[in-house]
């Protein structure tokens, strides 16, 4: 299994709050994403990372920001958590953005209430 | 904007069937597509990847094929079993430093 592991697994937090995720990796891989699953969704992309500094929005980027100091670190932040945005949260990793496999986390489930 | 779209959304057999589940794509200008298995509450396993240029790809009991012209991809699994009960995603890569894109998955329950 690819070195991906996702902090926190579970969140409760309130509608307001900001909340930031993690996403660590092991494999020094240069493209990081994050992607949201919801129920009649399916997985979207909300940021991804081509580079240390570099990222870039997604389909559903409105209300997330994203920040890559280190190639192994990629954060998640709701700047202020509504309702909407309760989803299971799962990053991914590629060596390359066109050839290779990305390998995924295992998610984390946000709940805003 | 590409699309997925995979058929059927759910599917139930007895076990020891073989099954074929499909994936269709708006945009053939993709680089791979992938498969991917999900188990409730899990994240993602990738099964097969395969690169724009090939026709299939074999992993044990799992083939699958890809028909880029047509924007089609069906993962065929062979000798069904109650272990493979799991939700099947199908994904495509276009150009550009961007993610994939996915179906909506198809829900497989293989009955003992």
């Amino acid at each position: 299994d690819a070195g991906i592991t996702q902090s926190p697994r579970h969140k409760v937090t309130e509608t307001g709050t900001p909340v930031t995720l993690r996403c660590h990796q092991t494999e020094n891989h240069r493209y990081m994403y994050w992607y949201r699953q919801d129920p009649g969704h399916g997985l979207r992309l909300i940021h991804y990372s081509y580079g240390v500094k570099d990222t870039d929005k997604g389909e559903v980027s409105d209300g997330y920001s994203v920040s890559r100091s280190k190639t192994e670190d990629f954060l998640l932040t709701l700047e202020s958590a509504t309702s909407s945005q309760t989803s299971v949260y799962f990053c991914a990793i590629s060596e390359s953005s066109a050839v290779l496999e990305a390998f995924f986390g295992q998610g984390t489930r946000l709940t805003v209430v | 904007k590409q699309e997925v779209t995979q058929i059927p959304a759910a599917l139930s057999v007895p076990e020891g069937e073989n099954l074929v589940l499909n994936c269709s794509f708006t945009d053939s200008a993709i680089y791979n597509l992938q498969w991917f298995r999900q188990d409730p509450g899990k994240g993602l396993t990738s099964l097969l990847l395969i690169q724009s240029s090939q026709r299939e790809q074999t992993s044990g009991r799992l083939n699958a094929s890809l028909d880029k012209s047509s924007g089609r991809s069906t993962l065929y699994i062979a000798a069904s079993q109650p272990g493979d009960s799991a939700t099947y995603l199908c994904a495509v890569k276009g150009g550009g430093a961007d993610g994939l894109t996915f179906g909506k998955g198809t829900h497989l329950i293989i009955q003992p």
